[in-house]
């Protein structure tokens, strides 16, 4: 099935650098989303993008929806020990009857050294 | 909090003999998933509930049930466990009539077949 190109596919990294990982598409879509998975745990949403062009931030966090509606990246400023996980972009076209095919990458696994 | 549940968190059965596991959420969401997820792939939608009606992915294996008795529980049922099945099971939530395609998951159970 479709699947979104998630790059890089791992990240080590020192505490206290910015990170900063991608998905691209051939398709277009309407709703990019970007989870955080810890070991053990369920997937949890950080952010969701629904307008091409949009940047939007949670924190340390920055994601943008690209202008061409195929791509999106997600930036980590500053990363600390607890942003360790698999981070997973996710895209969906909202509405109509595509509404439960979420689309994932394939996850960028970070680890991060004290 | 409005949340995803998901119970058992952990679940040890034997080859062959049937499992159920349940998620039940508090968000009033009209549409409920089941996913299987294997060692940092990204989840595999096996089916989902759009309020009573059910919708099966084409490769999900017939082993696979799911029930949903009211709106907010839903249930994964495994037939015969095959040694292959042992994954992590998630649960997710969304609601389509707001608009917005985001999924909320679940803790997840971790499933163990001996």
């Amino acid at each position: 099935g479709q699947q979104l190109n998630q790059s890089p596919q791992s990240m080590f990294i020192q505490e206290g650098e910015d990170v900063s990982m991608n998905c691209t598409s051939s398709s277009i879509f309407n709703t990019w989303l970007w989870y955080k998975q810890d070991p053990g745990e369920g997937p949890v949403l950080l952010i969701a993008l629904y307008k091409a062009g949009e940047l939007t931030s949670n924190g340390r966090l920055t994601a943008q929806f690209g202008i061409t509606r195929k791509d999106s990246f997600l930036n980590i400023s500053a990363s600390i020990p607890s942003d360790v996980g698999i981070y997973f972009c996710a895209a969906i076209n909202a509405g109509g009857t595509s509404y439960g095919k979420l689309t994932f990458g394939q996850g960028t696994i970070l680890t991060v050294h004290p | 909090d409005a949340m995803v549940i998901q119970n058992p968190r952990y679940q040890v059965t034997q080859f062959g003999k049937p499992v159920t596991l349940s998620c039940s959420q508090t968000l009033n969401h009209n549409v409920m998933y089941w996913y299987q997820q294997k060692s940092s792939q990204a989840p595999k939608l096996l089916f989902h509930y759009y309020d009573k009606d059910f919708n099966n992915e084409a490769d999900t294996p017939d082993n696979f049930q799911s029930r949903r008795p009211n709106t907010s529980f839903c249930f994964l049922d495994i037939r015969s466990p095959g040694l292959g099945d042992a994954a992590m099971y998630l649960c997710a939530t969304s609601d389509p009539r707001s608009g917005v395609g985001e999924q909320f998951f679940g803790p997840g159970t971790r499933l163990t077949v001996l």
